[in-house]
Protein backbone atom coordinates (compact mmCIF):
# COMPACT_ATOMS: atom_id res chain seq x y z
CA UNK A 1 0.00 0.00 0.00
CA UNK A 2 0.98 3.52 -0.70
CA UNK A 3 2.15 5.43 2.43
CA UNK A 4 2.06 9.37 2.57
CA UNK A 5 4.52 10.89 5.51
CA UNK A 6 4.86 14.27 6.67
CA UNK A 7 7.36 14.90 9.17
CA UNK A 8 6.39 18.19 10.83
CA UNK A 9 3.83 17.61 13.58
CA UNK A 10 3.72 20.76 13.89
CA UNK A 11 4.89 24.39 12.31
CA UNK A 12 5.03 27.71 13.14
CA UNK A 13 5.34 31.14 10.87
CA UNK A 14 4.50 35.07 11.81
CA UNK A 15 1.60 36.96 9.55
CA UNK A 16 2.85 37.68 6.31
CA UNK A 17 5.85 35.62 6.35
CA UNK A 18 6.08 32.29 3.98
CA UNK A 19 6.10 28.81 5.19
CA UNK A 20 7.01 25.41 3.59
CA UNK A 21 5.40 21.94 5.17
CA UNK A 22 6.80 18.97 4.27
CA UNK A 23 5.74 15.59 2.34
CA UNK A 24 6.90 12.44 1.03
CA UNK A 25 5.50 9.24 -0.67
CA UNK A 26 5.90 6.15 -1.29
CA UNK A 27 4.63 4.66 -5.00
CA UNK A 28 5.51 2.32 -7.15
CA UNK A 29 3.08 4.06 -9.69
CA UNK A 30 3.75 6.18 -11.95
CA UNK A 31 0.44 8.23 -12.48
CA UNK A 32 -1.15 9.61 -9.50
CA UNK A 33 -2.29 12.72 -7.98
CA UNK A 34 -1.04 14.56 -5.12
CA UNK A 35 -3.13 16.84 -3.39
CA UNK A 36 -3.08 19.51 -0.45
CA UNK A 37 -5.89 19.54 2.14
CA UNK A 38 -6.77 22.34 4.97
CA UNK A 39 -8.62 21.13 7.72
CA UNK A 40 -9.76 23.87 9.86
CA UNK A 41 -11.42 23.36 13.93
CA UNK A 42 -14.69 23.39 11.99
CA UNK A 43 -13.51 19.70 10.89
CA UNK A 44 -14.35 20.60 7.05
CA UNK A 45 -11.72 19.39 5.07
CA UNK A 46 -11.10 21.94 2.13
CA UNK A 47 -9.05 21.28 -0.82
CA UNK A 48 -5.78 23.72 -0.78
CA UNK A 49 -4.35 22.76 -4.37
CA UNK A 50 -3.40 19.55 -6.37
CA UNK A 51 -0.87 17.85 -8.78
CA UNK A 52 -1.07 15.51 -11.15
CA UNK A 53 2.39 13.39 -11.40
CA UNK A 54 2.35 13.63 -15.21
CA UNK A 55 2.54 17.20 -15.03
CA UNK A 56 6.07 18.45 -14.85
CA UNK A 57 4.86 22.29 -13.98
CA UNK A 58 4.09 22.72 -10.06
CA UNK A 59 0.76 23.97 -9.24
CA UNK A 60 -0.01 27.07 -7.74
CA UNK A 61 -3.64 28.49 -6.30
CA UNK A 62 -2.98 32.32 -5.33
CA UNK A 63 -0.97 32.03 -2.14
CA UNK A 64 -0.03 28.90 -2.51
CA UNK A 65 2.37 26.78 -4.43
CA UNK A 66 4.12 23.25 -4.07
CA UNK A 67 7.24 22.17 -4.83
CA UNK A 68 6.95 18.73 -6.47
CA UNK A 69 10.06 16.57 -7.09
CA UNK A 70 8.57 13.18 -8.53
CA UNK A 71 12.10 11.22 -8.60
CA UNK A 72 12.55 12.15 -4.92
CA UNK A 73 8.49 11.63 -3.99
CA UNK A 74 8.15 15.06 -2.31
CA UNK A 75 5.17 17.18 -2.36
CA UNK A 76 6.12 20.08 0.08
CA UNK A 77 3.17 23.34 0.50
CA UNK A 78 4.40 26.22 0.51
CA UNK A 79 2.11 29.06 1.49
CA UNK A 80 3.13 33.12 1.28
CA UNK A 81 2.10 36.04 2.82
CA UNK A 82 0.46 33.82 5.73
CA UNK A 83 -2.99 35.02 6.92
CA UNK A 84 -3.91 34.52 10.38
CA UNK A 85 -6.88 32.27 8.60
CA UNK A 86 -4.37 29.82 7.45
CA UNK A 87 -4.05 28.27 11.17
CA UNK A 88 -4.93 24.69 10.61
CA UNK A 89 -4.43 21.01 10.11
CA UNK A 90 -2.83 20.62 6.71
CA UNK A 91 -3.27 16.76 5.23
CA UNK A 92 -1.12 15.86 1.99
CA UNK A 93 -2.41 13.14 0.26
CA UNK A 94 -2.35 10.51 -2.67
CA UNK A 95 -4.37 9.31 -5.12
CA UNK A 96 -3.46 6.53 -7.66
CA UNK A 97 -4.49 7.40 -10.94
CA UNK A 98 -5.12 3.50 -12.25
CA UNK A 99 -5.92 1.10 -9.06
CA UNK A 100 -8.54 2.39 -7.61
CA UNK A 101 -10.14 5.73 -6.21
CA UNK A 102 -8.98 5.47 -2.49
CA UNK A 103 -6.99 8.51 -1.36
CA UNK A 104 -4.32 8.07 1.26
CA UNK A 105 -3.31 10.86 3.92
CA UNK A 106 0.13 11.91 6.19
CA UNK A 107 -0.32 12.26 9.49
CA UNK A 108 -1.24 15.85 8.60
CA UNK A 109 0.81 18.97 10.31
CA UNK A 110 -0.51 21.63 12.76
CA UNK A 111 -0.14 25.17 11.61
CA UNK A 112 0.02 28.13 13.80
CA UNK A 113 -0.04 31.72 12.23
CA UNK A 114 1.70 34.08 15.09
CA UNK A 115 0.49 37.64 14.50
CA UNK B 1 -25.24 24.92 -3.73
CA UNK B 2 -24.81 22.95 -1.20
CA UNK B 3 -22.09 21.15 -0.19
CA UNK B 4 -21.30 17.15 1.42
CA UNK B 5 -23.92 17.04 4.27
CA UNK B 6 -23.58 14.95 7.42
CA UNK B 7 -25.87 14.28 10.34
CA UNK B 8 -25.84 13.99 12.77
CA UNK B 9 -22.88 16.58 13.54
CA UNK B 10 -22.36 14.49 17.64
CA UNK B 11 -23.02 11.31 18.59
CA UNK B 12 -22.16 9.55 21.87
CA UNK B 13 -22.80 5.64 22.33
CA UNK B 14 -21.78 2.28 24.89
CA UNK B 15 -20.02 -0.48 23.92
CA UNK B 16 -22.49 -2.81 21.93
CA UNK B 17 -24.39 -0.83 20.43
CA UNK B 18 -24.90 0.29 16.90
CA UNK B 19 -24.85 3.00 15.19
CA UNK B 20 -25.58 4.90 11.50
CA UNK B 21 -24.41 7.22 10.29
CA UNK B 22 -25.81 9.89 7.23
CA UNK B 23 -24.54 11.75 4.13
CA UNK B 24 -26.11 13.80 1.46
CA UNK B 25 -23.10 13.95 -1.16
CA UNK B 26 -22.37 17.68 -3.17
CA UNK B 27 -25.13 18.35 -5.75
CA UNK B 28 -23.71 16.26 -8.82
CA UNK B 29 -21.98 13.95 -7.36
CA UNK B 30 -22.21 10.57 -8.10
CA UNK B 31 -19.92 8.46 -5.46
CA UNK B 32 -19.52 8.56 -2.21
CA UNK B 33 -16.33 7.70 0.26
CA UNK B 34 -16.29 7.19 4.06
CA UNK B 35 -13.12 7.62 6.21
CA UNK B 36 -12.38 7.36 9.50
CA UNK B 37 -10.25 9.73 11.36
CA UNK B 38 -9.03 9.00 14.71
CA UNK B 39 -7.93 12.10 17.10
CA UNK B 40 -4.52 13.49 15.82
CA UNK B 41 -4.06 11.09 13.07
CA UNK B 42 -5.39 11.30 9.42
CA UNK B 43 -8.44 9.71 7.62
CA UNK B 44 -8.23 6.14 6.83
CA UNK B 45 -10.40 5.13 4.12
CA UNK B 46 -13.35 2.52 5.30
CA UNK B 47 -14.94 2.14 1.54
CA UNK B 48 -16.63 3.85 -1.33
CA UNK B 49 -19.87 3.63 -3.11
CA UNK B 50 -20.94 3.93 -6.34
CA UNK B 51 -24.07 3.38 -8.48
CA UNK B 52 -24.99 1.50 -5.01
CA UNK B 53 -22.42 -1.04 -4.84
CA UNK B 54 -19.58 -0.81 -2.48
CA UNK B 55 -16.98 -0.52 -5.09
CA UNK B 56 -13.44 -0.48 -2.59
CA UNK B 57 -12.73 -1.00 0.74
CA UNK B 58 -10.09 -0.48 2.99
CA UNK B 59 -9.09 -2.32 6.14
CA UNK B 60 -12.21 -2.51 8.15
CA UNK B 61 -13.57 -5.70 9.58
CA UNK B 62 -17.41 -6.52 8.72
CA UNK B 63 -18.95 -4.87 11.83
CA UNK B 64 -18.66 -1.30 9.15
CA UNK B 65 -21.36 -1.40 6.52
CA UNK B 66 -22.85 0.94 4.34
CA UNK B 67 -25.31 1.67 1.41
CA UNK B 68 -26.28 3.90 -0.94
CA UNK B 69 -29.49 5.05 -2.26
CA UNK B 70 -30.53 5.94 -5.62
CA UNK B 71 -30.54 9.68 -4.76
CA UNK B 72 -26.87 8.96 -4.45
CA UNK B 73 -26.80 9.69 -0.61
CA UNK B 74 -25.36 7.08 1.88
CA UNK B 75 -25.20 5.53 5.00
CA UNK B 76 -22.61 4.04 7.29
CA UNK B 77 -23.13 1.38 9.89
CA UNK B 78 -20.86 0.31 12.65
CA UNK B 79 -22.11 -3.10 14.97
CA UNK B 80 -20.89 -4.12 18.09
CA UNK B 81 -19.30 -0.85 19.07
CA UNK B 82 -15.72 -1.18 20.17
CA UNK B 83 -13.75 1.88 22.18
CA UNK B 84 -11.58 1.89 19.71
CA UNK B 85 -14.15 3.13 17.13
CA UNK B 86 -14.59 6.32 18.60
CA UNK B 87 -13.30 8.95 16.15
CA UNK B 88 -14.42 11.67 13.76
CA UNK B 89 -15.95 10.27 10.61
CA UNK B 90 -15.88 11.59 7.28
CA UNK B 91 -17.76 11.09 4.24
CA UNK B 92 -16.80 12.55 0.54
CA UNK B 93 -17.91 13.22 -2.62
CA UNK B 94 -17.08 12.99 -5.94
CA UNK B 95 -18.07 12.21 -9.68
CA UNK B 96 -17.02 8.98 -10.67
CA UNK B 97 -15.66 9.80 -13.78
CA UNK B 98 -15.08 13.47 -13.64
CA UNK B 99 -12.09 15.23 -11.84
CA UNK B 100 -10.35 14.00 -9.01
CA UNK B 101 -11.39 16.22 -6.74
CA UNK B 102 -13.07 14.77 -3.31
CA UNK B 103 -14.98 17.21 -1.73
CA UNK B 104 -15.44 16.51 2.15
CA UNK B 105 -18.47 16.73 4.88
CA UNK B 106 -17.84 18.64 8.21
CA UNK B 107 -17.76 15.11 9.74
CA UNK B 108 -19.93 13.11 12.50
CA UNK B 109 -18.07 12.71 16.08
CA UNK B 110 -18.69 9.26 17.29
CA UNK B 111 -18.03 8.88 20.78
CA UNK B 112 -17.98 5.38 22.22
CA UNK B 113 -18.11 5.29 26.13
Amino acid sequence: AQTVTQSQPEMSVQEAETVTLSCTYDTSESDYYLFWYKQPPSRQMILVIRQEAYKQQNATENRFSVNFQKAAKSFSLKISDSQLGDAAMYFCAYRSANTGNQFYFGTGTSLTVIP
Amino acid sequence: DAGVTQSPTHLIKTRGQQVTLRCSPKSGHDTVSWYQQALGQGPQFIFQYYEEEERQRGNFPDRFSGHQFPNYSSELNVNALLLGDSALYLCASRVWRGRNIQYFGAGTRLSVL
